[in-house]
């Protein structure tokens, strides 16, 4: 597609749920990011994924959040019984891999736990 | 531990006012640098980029961003904002590995 796609743009869940959040990177970057902002928070990183390499999960906040990348492509973000802290933004962004490039980031998906 | 450290959380300034957004960075052997801007209820995007070379970085906007490598800084700045400036201004590191690390974000308010 033409740029970062997110799914769903909002969720409302309830505490205790899992919810699972899609991201489709720009075809052909290899590199795909998760991050995560709070509410007059900044970017808080997540996970990264670059081409067939083991991802790095060093930003995931628990053991209840976990994130596949399937073909190299389509991310999903997972986060298991969720708790109101969740409740954030949570934006994806791709990149062509090499670090020193652009990250072309989605709209993000607004999460909200009640 | 590799960190960037944005000096303001908020910073309000009249119309066509000149503005400094002030960003520093962790030293290594490589640094790659960036400043994205997210307008509100928007995703986030480029506003310039220093890979190498010369130290004055222009892009989008008007704004403009100077490689400070004794200061380990890398402050945007713009002679003349727009209310259409108002927006929340994240300062980025990549040192050449997998991850880009962002700063905590600087809001500018642009008043008229």
């Amino acid at each position: 597609g033409a740029g970062v796609s997110q799914s769903p743009s909002n969720k409302v869940t309830e505490k205790g749920k899992d919810v699972e959040l899609r991201c489709d990177p720009i075809s052909g970057h290899t590199a795909l990011y998760w991050y995560r902002q709070s509410l007059g928070q900044g970017l808080e990183f997540l996970i990264y994924f670059q081409g067939n390499s083991a991802p790095d999960k060093s930003g995931l906040p628990s053991d209840r959040f976990s994130a596949e990348r399937t073909g190299g492509s389509v991310s999903t973000l997972t986060i298991q019984r969720t708790q109101q802290e969740d409740s954030a933004v949570y934006l994806c962004a791709s990149s062509l891999g090499p670090p020193n490039t652009e990250a072309f980031f989605g709209q993000g998906t607004r999460l909200t736990v009640v | 531990a590799q960190s960037v450290t944005q000096l303001d959380s908020q910073v309000p300034v009249f119309e066509e006012a000149p503005v400094e957004l002030r960003c520093n960075y962790s030293s290594s052997v490589s640094v790659y640098l960036f400043w994205y801007v997210q307008y509100p209820n928007q995703g986030l995007q480029l506003l310039l980029k220093y890979l190498s070379g010369s130290t004055l970085v222009k892009g989008i906007n008007g704004f403009e961003a100077e490689f400070n490598k004794s200061q380990t800084s890398f402050h945007l700045r713009k002679p003349s904002v727009h209310i259409s400036d108002t927006a929340e201004y994240f300062c980025a590191q990549n040192t050449g590995g997998f991850k880009t690390i962002f700063g905590a974000g600087t809001r500018l308010f642009v008043k008229a």
